[in-house]
């Protein structure tokens, strides 16, 4: 099994950039995918395929690679962005693996 | 509108079983292969076991090989997970998720979860 790591927190203030990296071996032959979730929510898909966005998804979130590390990057931050992210991928043996998560927090 | 509903969770001893249920509604089922992914209280989200659309294909993490046993129903559109010999560490919220359409290594719809609580 491969593991995927990212920053336990972040704290951004209001209509500043977020980033948050994800690294792990397995992103440099897999995509990544990110996810958000609110307390006692489902998480929603925020991001598939490394870079795109579903519908429905704001334009400020967005998605990057390189290498073995992926970033969701939240421009222009909103109260409402509070909330764990999860970055995740998979192998082509159909092993799943989710990353630690990620409190992003609006000072 | 897709919909995936859970049930089956509650209070069980240790070294007992239950058996899930998520009833999926809106999707052509037998097309999405589907996970199972759980969350302990106030931890992250860990996969846990998926089946190909067909059924014939199941993958399971490591931590549940053996005890966990995912199947589905594409006549009635419904998923299961079935888990025997629990733990107290078994203890979470589970979700069933439908794999992405344009994406499929990710997951594009979510169930609201079933929880699971393993106590004496």
């Amino acid at each position: 099994s491969y593991e995927l790591t990212q920053p336990p927190s972040v704290s951004v203030s209001p209509g500043q950039t977020a980033r948050i990296p994800c690294s792990g071996d397995a992103l440099s032959k897999q995509y990544a995918y990110w996810y958000q979730q609110r307390p006692g929510q489902a998480p929603v898909l925020i991001i598939y395929k490394d870079t795109e966005t579903p519908s429905g998804i704001p334009e400020r979130f967005s998605g990057s690679s390189s290498g073995t590390t992926v970033t969701l990057t939240i421009s222009g931050v909103q109260a409402e962005d509070e909330a764990d992210y999860y970055c995740q991928s998979a192998d082509s043996s159909g092993t799943w693996v989710f990353g630690g998560g990620t409190k992003v927090t609006v000072l | 509108e897709v919909q995936l509903l859970e049930s089956g969770g509650g209070l069980v001893q240790p070294g007992g079983s239950l058996r899930l249920s998520c009833a999926a509604s809106g999707i052509t089922f037998r097309t999405y292969a589907m996970s199972w992914v759980r969350q302990a209280p106030g931890k992250g989200l860990e996969w846990v076991s998926g089946i190909s659309g067909s059924g014939g294909s199941t993958y399971y993490a490591d931590s549940v090989k053996g005890r966990f046993t995912i199947s589905r129903d594409n006549s009635e559109n419904t998923l299961y997970l079935e888990i025997n010999s629990l733990r107290a560490e078994d203890t979470a919220v589970y979700f069933c998720a439908k794999t992405s359409a344009v994406g499929p290594l990710g997951f594009d719809y979510w169930g609201q979860g079933t929880l699971v609580t393993v106590s004496s």
